[in-house]
């Protein structure tokens, strides 16, 4: 299956920027996602980017794609202490299939 | 839409015992998948059923997990005889086409077996 690396934990003081980062491997990947964990719930979709955009901007949440490199980002700027969660990037590759890296924790220091 | 339903959220059971957890997809997706997320392993996919039938049973990990889809609003993932390795919080997603939608999860439901 696909591969998505995450690094795994991230702490954050309030009111800065938080970067969490990502690498995938299918190059043909259609789209691209962030997903947010918050404790004791399911995995809830933040934001999406299609492969043919470098940047997407929703509020206070910043995504860059580099496809040459296969690297995905989010930028939470302004980050809160509910911004803390896990943090998960997924591919989408094949037939209606995502392969999902294994999360980046952020913790926000108040 | 209430979204993925699962249930129970909690279960707690002794070793050995069958454990049923049951889910019900959002009305319209034709894809439903199984998942197990614990501290060591992270999230795995289990099992992915499309149209009801099971597509890729691979990350099943063994003979005691099985799992079915009798009708595209109804799943189980069952475990017999449960062990203690066994205790992870398993979600349910469902999802029409990913495309800018993704998957929808359920809340879970955390299994403890003691």
């Amino acid at each position: 299956g696909e591969d998505v690396e995450q690094s795994l934990f991230l702490s954050v003081r309030e009111g800065d920027s938080s970067v969490i980062n990502c690498t995938y491997t299918d190059s043909s990947s259609t789209y691209l996602y962030w997903y947010k964990q918050e404790p004791g719930a399911g995995l809830q979709l933040l934001t999406y980017i299609f492969s043919n955009m470098d940047m997407k901007q929703d509020q206070r949440l910043t995504v860059l794609l580099n496809k040459k490199d296969k690297h995905l980002s989010l930028r939470i700027a302004d980050t809160q202490t509910g911004d803390s969660a896990i943090y998960f990037c997924a591919e989408a590759y094949g037939n209606n299939r995502l392969a999902f890296g294994k999360g980046n924790q952020v913790v926000v220091i108040p | 839409d209430a979204g993925v339903i699962q249930s129970p959220r909690h279960e707690v059971t002794e070793m050995g015992q069958e454990v049923t957890l049951r889910c019900k997809p959002i009305s319209g997706h034709n894809s439903l998948f199984w998942y197990r997320q614990t501290m060591m392993r992270g999230l795995e996919l289990l099992i992915y059923f499309n149209n009801n039938v099971p597509i890729d049973d691979s990350g099943m990990p063994e003979d005691r997990f099985s799992a079915k889809m009798p009708n595209a609003s109804f799943s189980t993932l069952k475990i017999q005889p449960s062990e203690p390795r066994d205790s992870a919080v398993y979600f349910c997603a469902s999802s029409l086409q990913a495309g800018v939608d993704g998957y929808t999860f359920g809340s879970g439901t955390r299994l403890t077996v003691v």
